[in-house]
């Protein structure tokens, strides 16, 4: 079993549609959590940042993590065809190894006009 | 620069070749890191550097790489003897690690290297 598990997809939605995208894990260490999207062809740019359990919002993306469940989620309301990439969970311990991302395998998302 | 360059965006060699990589972080980062990126996978950590050392090097997967960082500014990964299985997308990222816990890291655009 790999630390981080995520459904790679495809997932296809309509344009306005609320996306939810999810990873588990298993490392119970992980402190951090992060969603970074990656477009065709270039580097993961960072999303959200999230320590430790909660909610966070940023304008139509929101993260939850549920660390009890060991599990993550990024939620994007409005979906535009801009947000068609693909979506890496990544996360790391608060230990001295901090810089070591754990990435999942990444969902492609397509939002269709 | 405004942001991590890598070159070449592309690479092909043949099996059995040497290659090297090349990072430009953003200026005045001190934390430098590559991953690796096989096709339809999340990108899988090599080797850290804080400054000029390399601070954890336990991902590179054999002794056919090797990673620089001389001036603690620009990076190098070499791979000598390529293989096929060494065909992926090698990402450099970078951070202005103080040793806070919400740096963030910051990825080039990688380089796509194919090995026949």
């Amino acid at each position: 079993q790999k630390e981080v598990e995520q459904d790679p997809g495809p997932l296809s939605v309509p344009e306005g549609a609320i996306v939810s995208l999810n990873c588990t894990y298993s490392n119970s260490a992980f402190q951090y959590f992060m969603w970074y999207r990656q477009y065709s062809r270039k580097g993961p740019e960072l999303l959200m940042y999230t320590y430790s359990s909660g909610n966070k919002e940023d304008g139509r993306f929101t993260a939850q993590v549920d660390k009890s469940s060991k599990y993550i989620s990024l939620f994007i309301r409005d979906s535009q065809p801009s947000d068609s990439a693909t979506y890496l969970c990544a996360m790391r311990d608060s230990g001295g190894s901090n810089y070591k991302l754990t990435f999942g395998k990444g969902t492609l998302l397509t939002v269709n006009p | 620069g405004a942001g991590v360059s890598q070159t070449p965006s592309n690479k092909v060699t043949e099996k059995g070749k040497y290659v090297e990589l090349r990072c430009d972080p953003i200026s005045g980062h001190t934390a430098l890191y590559w991953y690796r990126q096989s096709l339809g996978q999340g990108p899988e950590f090599l080797i850290y550097f804080q400054g000029t050392g390399a601070a954890d090097d336990s991902g590179l997967p054999n002794d056919r790489f090797f990673a620089v960082r001389p001036e603690g500014s620009v990076s190098t990964l070499k791979i000598q003897r390529t293989e096929r299985g060494d065909s992926a997308v090698y990402l450099c990222a970078s951070s202005d690690d103080l040793g806070r816990g919400n740096t963030e890291a910051f990825f080039g655009q990688g380089t796509r290297l194919t090995v026949v």
